[in-house]
């Protein structure tokens, strides 16, 4: 069925420097990669996401890249900060019309004032 | 967010009773999902829909059961609650077209006694 691998599955950074968090999928036919923030005791909350057509999106500090030959894709932070420090999830979506996301598993970012 | 409206909020349950959860929407979202959320496996999906009566599997179904007799609500049964069903679980909705988005519900906290 269908797998979304999620690495590394916690990742601790200093203010201002860069983090990335990378994610493998198995149905080639998914179209659709959102990456989701949950921050402790509360629901995830989409952050940005990119769509099979694209190759790499970017909204300030935040951008995906998306490998489809690969079936990889990739959340990028720059200039990190405190308040970056929370549990981020990708997922993928499968191109049926039955709309079923399978999320990875997770990876805990901390921050470093 | 998007008028997802779950209950109970918390629930505490003994072993071998059946528990239903209950997820409301108010946007006419066709999609809809139940997650559970546990440390360590991320959000993993129980079950989901894709219309009125029309769901099928995620990846951990066994022993739990759906139903799907209105667009707006969407139950999660467990037949008979185990101690391996200690969780959150997470509702949601899935916006679809251009500006496709997962909302998330507030999560409902279940224990099994």
């Amino acid at each position: 069925g269908e797998n979304v691998e999620q690495h590394p599955s916690t990742l601790s950074v200093q203010e201002g420097d860069s983090a990335v968090i990378k994610c493998t999928y198995s149905d080639s036919a998914s179209n659709y990669f959102p990456w989701y923030k949950q921050e402790l005791g509360k629901r995830p909350q989409l952050i940005i996401d990119i769509r099979s057509n694209v190759g790499e999106k970017k909204d300030q500090r935040i951008a995906v890249t998306l490998n489809k030959t690969a079936k990889h894709f990739s959340l990028h932070i720059t200039e990190t900060q405190p308040e970056d420090s929370a549990v981020y999830f990708c997922a993928a979506k499968g191109s049926s019309n039955t709309g079923k996301l399978i999320f990875g598993q997770g990876t805990t970012l901390q921050v470093k004032p | 967010d998007a008028g997802i409206t779950q209950s109970p909020r918390h629930k505490v349950t003994e072993t071998g009773t059946p528990v239903t959860l209950r997820c409301h929407q108010t946007e006419n979202h066709r999609y809809m999902y139940w997650y559970r959320q546990d440390p360590g496996h991320g959000l993993r999906l129980i079950h989901y829909s894709y219309g009125v009566k029309d769901t099928d599997k995620g990846e951990v179904s066994d022993g739990y059961s759906v139903s799907r007799s209105k667009t707006e609500d969407f139950l999660l049964t467990l037949e008979s609650a185990t101690s391996s069903q200690t969780s959150v679980y997470f509702c949601a909705t899935m916006r679809e077209g251009l500006y496709e988005k997962l909302f998330f519900g507030s999560g409902t906290q279940l224990s099994v006694l």
